[in-house]
């Protein structure tokens, strides 16, 4: 079956300009996940998602990112006024279920460089 | 909250040789540790995972193994080929803010280079 899915695979922006990534996860998923890679630093948790709602957005680096996630399904991670130091990957991920145990499987994510 | 160490960054090894990545967490709630593989290009791929009420699992030339008094676990690839050539994350799960759910912290990789 289908993967998890993120789009644009490839994001080039100026600085100062807002941009949004696209996740779409596994089908009946009801967790979803969204992680930032830099180079050097690993893979940071970002927000979590339990259906719409998001009780965890203690990983949001700054009030200028945002996300949501309509129907519990697709989900939209929004920069405003992108800065340099947010070029990163941008990792989406999805699970079953929103326990301990639960396997996170991850989308190939969007790479984003702000100019 | 929890912090993960992974070591080594980087390990290079011949064809046929094993491989060992080590990875250390403070959360002694953590029960949870998975490790992904992730090619140039792509997404973290799990290839093995480990629950805290086992000590060590294999999946043919790989295993994982697990101590949680010392709070450390292990990967081992036995028997490398080219293609394991990738770098690997080890993870912890820790509860996260929102007090009922759950996410992974990451080590910050180790990237295994297979020689031919």
């Amino acid at each position: 079956g289908a993967g998890v899915s993120q789009s644009p695979s490839n994001k080039v922006t100026e600085k100062g300009k807002d941009v949004e990534l696209r996740c779409d996860p596994i089908s009946g998923h009801t967790a979803l996940y969204w992680y930032r890679q830099s180079l050097g630093q690993g893979l940071e948790f970002l927000i979590y998602f339990q259906g719409n709602s998001a009780p965890d957005k203690s990983g949001l680096p700054s009030d200028r990112f945002s996300a949501e996630r309509t129907g519990g399904s697709v989900s939209t991670l929004t920069i405003q006024r992108t800065q340099q130091e947010d070029s990163a990957v941008y990792l989406c991920a999805s699970s079953s279920g929103w326990g301990p145990k639960e396997t996170q499987y991850f989308g190939p994510g969007t790479r984003l460089l702000v100019l | 909250g929890e912090n993960v160490e992974q070591h080594p960054s980087t390990l290079s090894v011949q064809e046929g040789d094993s491989a060992v990545i080590k990875c250390t967490y403070s959360d002694s709630a953590s029960n949870y540790f998975p490790w992904y593989k992730q090619e140039l290009g792509k997404g973290p791929q799990l290839i093995i995972d480990i629950r805290s009420n086992v000590g060590e699992k294999k999946d043919q030339r790989i295993a994982v193994t697990l101590n949680k008094t010392a709070k450390h676990f292990s990967l081992h690839i036995t028997e490398t080929q080219p293609e394991d050539s990738a770098v690997y994350f080890c993870a912890a799960s820790t509860i996260g803010s929102g007090g009922s759910n759950y996410k992974l912290t990451f080590g910050k990789g180790t990237l295994l280079t297979v020689n031919p």
